[in-house]
């Protein structure tokens, strides 16, 4: 079964620090999707990024940036230089993917998250 | 693309009746998710609809929770005799249609409240 952990439930930072969000994951599968969302106050989950499991190749988009080692079943996320609008509930969620006889790859559609973390930037 | 809109945003009711919520997913998406989300945790999923058809089911969602989405676009989510653990966000997602890709973009939720 797959499995999500983000083992940091809260982070604080000042503004301006870097911060880094910790996602280990767990799947039998050898291929399969890795998410981050941002869900800030208003509740709306914002997709971030989405990694298939052949590129473990580092990400990065402005101040935000992806480390996936499946060495480690590792996803994290670092922001850098952190602003308060940041400050927002992460979710890190895996997705499984199964590939039929006919090499026709089908992607599971029960989306497994992690429990978050919430990330507050102070000024 | 206006994005994935849910109705009502919250809804407050009395245990033992019945609400229905619902989806309208970005135009041309046609693949469409409900989840649960309580206070604290992550979003659980519910059930999958891809066009009309629904294709997958939580072992979460009990028989009085019933889903449809009759023509392929909107979805509606109905809960019989609620009761007070029923209180959550119910989120709904879309994606489009393989293989333009996977990523499920989600609405703003029905925050609903049983007394």
């Amino acid at each position: 079964a797959q499995k999500v952990t983000q083992a940091q439930t809260e982070i604080s930072v000042v503004e301006k620090e870097d911060v880094t969000l910790d996602c280990v994951y767990e799947t039998r599968d050898t291929t399969y999707y890795l998410f981050w969302y941002k869900q800030p106050p208003s509740g709306e989950l914002v997709f971030l990024i989405r990694r298939n499991s052949f590129d473990e190749q580092n990400e990065i988009s402005g101040r935000y940036s992806w480390n996936f080692q499946k060495s480690t079943s590792s996803f994290n996320f670092t922001i850098t230089a952190s602003q308060v609008v940041d400050s927002a509930v992460y979710f890190c969620a895996l997705s499984e993917s199964t590939i039929r006889s006919d090499n026709d790859m089908r992607l599971t559609n029960d989306m497994r998250f992690g429990a978050g973390t919430r990330l507050t930037v102070k000024p | 693309d206006t994005g994935v809109s849910q109705n009502p945003r919250h809804k407050i009711t009395k245990r033992g009746q019945n609400v229905t919520f619902r989806c309208d997913p970005i135009s041309e998406h046609n693949r469409l998710y409900w989840y649960r989300q309580t206070l604290g945790q992550g979003p659980e999923f519910l059930t999958y609809f891809q066009n009309e058809a629904q294709l997958e089911k939580s072992r979460l969602l009990s028989d009085r929770f019933s889903a449809e989405r009759p023509k392929g676009s909107f979805s509606t989510l109905e809960i019989q005799r609620t009761e007070q653990g029923d209180s959550a966000m119910y989120l709904c997602a879309s994606s489009p249609p393989f293989p333009r890709g996977d990523t499920q973009y989600f609405g703003p939720g029905t925050r609903l409240t049983v007394l």
